[in-house]
């Protein structure tokens, strides 16, 4: 167990729909990132928050927004929904975002499904 | 910009074989390099990470890494496979064009056979 926890653990739903996809990162971690697992893509970066700010953005589309609350869990929010969005997002966590070296610890991952 | 690549989508050995897991980055500043675990329906784990130091690296399980700069390279070994070692593993560099995010290869899923 990594310590940081995301949920929903599945998520089934429809074109054109919207979905929030939840993740709380370790104790103490200030730093938190998404990324998406799909067949076609395989794993990529879409965004990282740093203690509350957007630190650093990568291949995120203009359909997907996510935020940094205070207590410092997140949420990735997914709109417009297409078939193409069907895939694992995954929530890491860092203790701060500035090292190139600090270890990420990864969540379980939410799987979405699009139909 | 960086890149990784993961030399095999699937790698398949006997229990008690060697392990070779290839992996070659692009960088054009001195890379951070990672490799991951992903056991099924699990989040992935680090096995391991380069930094600065010894090239020589060891991880979890038995696992070590040997970074090159000459080649390019951070292939992940094992001297004898298990049967637990199957799973999906991902080099990752980390990323300067994306802040500290991680750049993933495609991954090579490992068999182990008995």
């Amino acid at each position: 167990d990594s310590g940081v926890t995301q949920t929903p653990k599945h998520l089934i739903t429809a074109t054109g729909q919207r979905v929030t996809l939840r993740c709380s990162p370790r104790s103490g971690d200030l730093s938190v990132y998404w990324y998406q697992q799909s067949l076609d893509q395989g794993l990529q970066f879409l965004i990282q928050y740093y203690n509350g700010e957007e630190r650093a953005k990568g291949n995120i589309l203009e359909r997907f927004s996510a935020q940094q609350f205070p207590d410092l869990h997140s949420e990735l929010n997914l709109s417009s929904l297409e078939l193409g969005d069907s895939a694992l997002y995954f929530c890491a966590s860092s203790v701060e975002g500035t090292t190139f070296y600090n270890e990420q610890f990864f969540g379980p991952g939410t799987r979405l499904t699009v139909l | 910009a960086q890149s990784v690549t993961q030399l095999g989508s699937h790698v398949s050995v006997s229990e008690g074989a060697l392990v070779l897991l290839r992996c070659n980055y692009s960088s054009s500043v001195p890379p951070y390099l990672f490799w991951y675990v992903q056991y099924p329906n699990q989040g992935l784990q680090l096995l391991l990470k380069y930094t600065t130091g010894a090239t020589l690296v060891k991880g979890i399980n038995g696992f070590e890494a040997e970074f090159k700069k000459s080649e390019t390279s951070f292939h992940l070994t094992k001297p004898s496979a298990h049967m637990s070692d199957a799973a999906e593993y991902f080099c990752a560099v980390s990323g300067y064009q994306a802040g500290t995010a991680l750049i993933f290869g495609k991954g090579t899923t490992l068999s182990v056979s008995s």
